[in-house]
């Protein structure tokens, strides 16, 4: 079975210091990852995926992803983060199967700090 | 251009009632998806659609959930004989066709908070 495992319910993080947010998976095949986040009372908005190619994936408002396929992980990062960071962030994995419904984790708080 | 929309924003009902929520998808996107959001179970699939294809209702909880989508564009997810459970929000998500690398991402609508008293 496909999952998404996000290992901290919460990240803490001062403004301006380097953030990572982790996230593992488990998938037969190769692997369609992507990275959402969601803000207080909105829709999740699409940061970034990795389909094929580098592994180093660059995304929305200066974030961006390793996939490394030997530690079956696609951590977040951002070199610096800032306060408006500070949100809930989704990994999710494509489903293989031919709808390409999306299996999530359970989520991570950001808490960036002035 | 418009994102995805969905309408209500929010919804308070009394169990037992029926809701309908809608899901107006990107112009253009042929595939539409329901997710719910809670706090027990955090982000589940609900049901695909893909153009004439039968729907993928593999997500459904139970019997009093159903979709449908009508010409190809707008949905309606109906929650009959709401419980206290339904209390969620929910979500649905457009985009081309999967197979496509390039197509691959899913956009979300706002979602509808649908509290069940």
């Amino acid at each position: 079975a496909q999952s998404v495992a996000q290992p901290e319910d919460q990240v803490n993080v001062a403004e301006g210091n380097p953030l990572t947010v982790k996230c593992t998976y488990s998938v037969s095949g190769n692997p369609y990852l992507f990275w959402y986040v969601q803000y207080p009372n909105r829709g999740l908005q699409f940061l970034l995926k990795y389909i094929t190619g580098d592994n180093l994936v660059k995304g929305s408002y200066g974030f961006e992803a390793e996939f490394n396929k030997s530690q079956t992980s696609f951590h977040l990062k951002k070199p610096s983060a800032l306060v408006s960071d500070s949100a809930l962030y989704f990994c999710a994995v494509r489903d293989l199967r031919h709808t390409g419904k999306l299996i999530f984790g359970q989520g991570t708080t950001l808490q960036v700090k002035p | 251009g418009a994102g995805v929309s969905q309408s209500p924003s929010n919804k308070v009902t009394e169990k037992g009632k029926d809701v309908e929520l809608r899901c107006d998808p990107i112009s253009g996107h042929t595939a539409l998806y329901w997710y719910r959001q809670s706090l027990g179970q955090g982000l589940e699939f609900l049901i695909y659609f893909q153009g004439n294809s039968a729907p993928d209702k593999s997500g459904l909880p139970s019997d009093r959930f159903s979709a449908e989508r009508t010409g190809g564009s707008v949905s309606t997810l109906t929650i009959q004989r709401t419980q206290q459970e339904d209390s969620a929000v929910y979500l649905c998500a457009s985009n081309f066709p999967p197979g496509r690398p390039s197509q691959e991402t899913q956009y979300f609508g706002p979602g509808t908070r649908l509290l069940v008293l």
